[in-house]
């Protein structure tokens, strides 16, 4: 079964503003990964936040994780039109077998 | 320089025919995924090899085999398609200790007519 669902499913907002996309999950994690799919290509790795970790930066990216309501957010600040994407949580539980959501479609208009 | 590549991108092939994706990884990598994301781009894993030896196999019909000649190359073979094999699948590469980022390539489109 789907272990992450992110929330909203799509997400559509002006240049300079910021995006907030959550995601929850069901069960006992040792880490969360989010990704970035542009158009037509693969997947590119943006955090990876460990159960133990409650938040963690990287340039206009901050990652939280509530491990006791299971469900972490991403922030993206300052967003820019090359930032529309769709955008993954994916949770692991063990052994590098990552279970992922359904994604929100960003959309940031210049 | 592409660190996960997979060939072809595209393919479209008819109902019953046989077909095989070809992945490459450059990183140096241990561990070797192949996922499938459906037409709402839900994104699934197949299968993963670690040093040739397959360790995860999720619930995938046996029509669908990999092939992992060395750590650098995953393949996957399709016998028999059906029209529910049209997807994008993506071939994605890590190290094997825990809490690693996976690299994914670019996908492979398959469309059965």
């Amino acid at each position: 079964s789907q272990q992450g669902e992110e929330d909203p499913q799509a997400l559509s907002i002006q240049e300079g503003e910021n995006a907030t996309m959550n995601c929850s999950y069901k069960t006992s994690i040792n880490n969360l990964q989010w990704y970035r799919q542009n158009s037509g290509r693969g997947l590119v790795h943006l955090i990876l936040i460990r159960s133990n970790e409650r938040e963690k930066h990287s340039g206009r990216l901050r990652v939280t994780l509530d491990t006791s309501k299971k469900s972490s957010s991403l922030l993206i600040t300052a967003s820019r039109a090359a930032d529309t994407a769709s955008y993954f949580c994916a949770t692991d539980a063990y052994g590098n077998k990552l279970v992922f959501g359904a994604g929100t479609i960003l959309r940031v208009k210049s | 320089d592409t660190a996960v590549s997979q060939t072809p991108k595209y393919l479209v092939t008819q109902m019953g025919n046989d077909k095989s994706i070809k992945c490459e990884q450059n990183l140096g990598h241990d561990t070797m995924y192949w996922y499938k994301q459906d037409s709402k781009k839900f994104l699934k894993i197949m299968f993963s090899y670690n040093n040739k030896e397959l360790i995860i196999n999720e619930t995938v019909p046996n029509r669908f085999s990999p092939k992992s000649p060395d750590k650098a190359h995953l393949n996957l073979h399709i016998n028999s398609l059906e029209l529910g094999d049209s997807a994008v699948y993506f071939c994605a590469s890590s190290q094997a200790s825990d809490n690693q980022p996976q690299h994914f390539g670019d996908g492979t489109r398959l469309s059965i007519l």
